[in-house]
Formats: C-alpha cells, sequence, structure tokens
C-alpha cells in the first residue's frame, strides 16, 4: 500500500494566488482529514469527511478556504486568494475502521509570500 | 469536548535509557481509543502505538508500550531502549467512537531528545 499521498509536497506562491492541494487516502479508508501544522498555534484540523461527506468544516479558517471530495480516492484543499498567514505544513490523514488507525500523508509545506 | 493534556514541552534521554512520556485525557465518553504519534524532524506523522479503552491489557509495539489508566484517564507512553531514531515530537491523541462521525484530538507534544 502506497500510503496517503499529497501533492505538491511543496508550494511556493504570491499573496493573492489561488493554491490547491491533492490528497489520495489510502484505498478502503472511509474517513478523510486535513490539518494545518504552525509553530504558533500547532496541529489544527480544518476538515473532515466521511463516505466523501463533509462532516465537520468547523476548523476552515474562513471563506477562502476550501475543501471537496468528489469520490473516495481524492480530495483538495484549496485557498483563494491566498495571504502569507497561510503558510504552514498541511497534512491529509485517513482513517481506517476496526480497529481505528489514522494514516497521515507526508505534508505539503506551503509558503505564500 | 474531549481535551488532551501533555504536561512535558520538552524530555531529554541518554541513549539506551528508558523514558516515559505522560498523557492525561478528559472525557465522559466509555467507548474511544488512544493513540501515541511521531514526528521526527522530517515532519511526518507516524502511528506509534493504540490501544482501544475495552481492553485492560497494555499495548505494546516493540520497544514502546503504553501504561493505560483508564479510572485515572492517564495515557503515558514508555520508550526502552531509547535510540537516536527516537528524536522526535510525541503527540498523544484521543478519538471517540462515534458511527461514522470519529476525528482525533490531539495533545500539544512533547518533544524528545535521545542523547548520544
Amino acid at each position: 500500500d502506497a500510503g496517503v499521498i499529497q501533492s505538491p509536497r511543496h508550494e511556493v506562491t504570491e499573496m493573492g494566488q489561488e493554491v490547491t492541494l491533492r490528497c489520495k487516502p489510502i484505498s478502503g479508508h472511509n474517513s478523510l482529514f486535513w490539518y494545518r501544522q504552525t509553530m504558533m498555534r500547532g496541529l489544527e484540523l480544518l476538515i473532515y469527511f466521511n463516505n466523501n461527506v463533509p462532516i465537520d468544516d468547523s476548523g476552515m479558517p474562513e471563506d477562502r478556504f476550501s475543501a471537496k471530495m468528489p469520490n473516495a480516492s481524492f480530495s483538495t484543499l484549496k485557498i483563494q486568494p491566498s495571504e502569507p498567514r497561510d503558510s504552514a505544513v498541511y497534512f491529509c490523514a485517513s482513517l481506517r475502521d476496526s480497529p481505528y488507525e489514522q494514516y497521515f500523508g507526508p505534508g505539503t509545506r506551503l509558503t505564500v509570500t | 469536548a474531549q481535551t488532551v493534556t501533555q504536561s512535558q514541552p520538552e524530555m531529554s534521554v541518554q541513549e539506551a535509557e528508558t523514558v516515559t512520556l505522560s498523557c492525561t485525557y478528559d472525557t465522559s465518553e466509555s467507548n474511544y481509543y488512544l493513540f501515541w504519534y511521531k514526528q521526527p524532524p522530517s515532519r511526518q506523522m507516524i502511528l506509534v502505538i493504540r490501544q482501544e479503552a475495552y481492553k485492560q491489557q497494555n499495548a505494546t509495539e516493540n520497544r514502546f508500550s503504553v501504561n493505560f489508566q483508564k479510572a485515572a484517564k492517564s495515557f503515558s507512553l514508555k520508550i526502552s531502549d531509547s535510540q537516536l531514531g527516537d528524536t522526535a515530537m510525541y503527540f498523544c491523541a484521543f478519538m471517540k467512537l462515534n458511527f461514522g462521525n470519529e476525528k482525533l484530538t490531539f495533545g500539544t507534544g512533547t518533544r524528545l531528545t535521545i542523547i548520544p
């Protein structure tokens, strides 16, 4: 199994540009999570899906952030327009049922200048 | 809401020694899971060990073991024969079982340094 796949691994963009982060969860996992990690705020849960349906997006910081999961094998997190304070490492993770175990992707390091 | 507390922001230990990282949690649930994750300098989040609350036996994975005290709501991680590669941030996490609405609540982490 290839694990959770994220792309790109690094992204550098200018303020005001649109950024799209991509995630492919582990096959058979029913839940998918997007996290953001910074030194100041630690690890934050942004949004999660179960069976492709968004369950809780209360962690999404503002309307500039949006996430979709059009099918069981793909999800995107979009930031439009991006701002320097969005600079962080963004993780995608998927959750296996019974026994429950959550696996993280390698993360996308986003830098907004 | 559940909370997870890791009271040791930083720890260091000599190589080959044993170290214990503390974690406490607050919940009114009876059916849940607990996890320890390791985040080395590479930033990858790696699942170290899992404990189901209904199991009385403490989980073990090679040099890693837990001391799960359900009544005390305590879940500590013991690393035996510590190695340089164990240097990392360690996060404790809680998950209640909720019929498709499962999510993890993380502690703030403990930075562990193994000294050669």
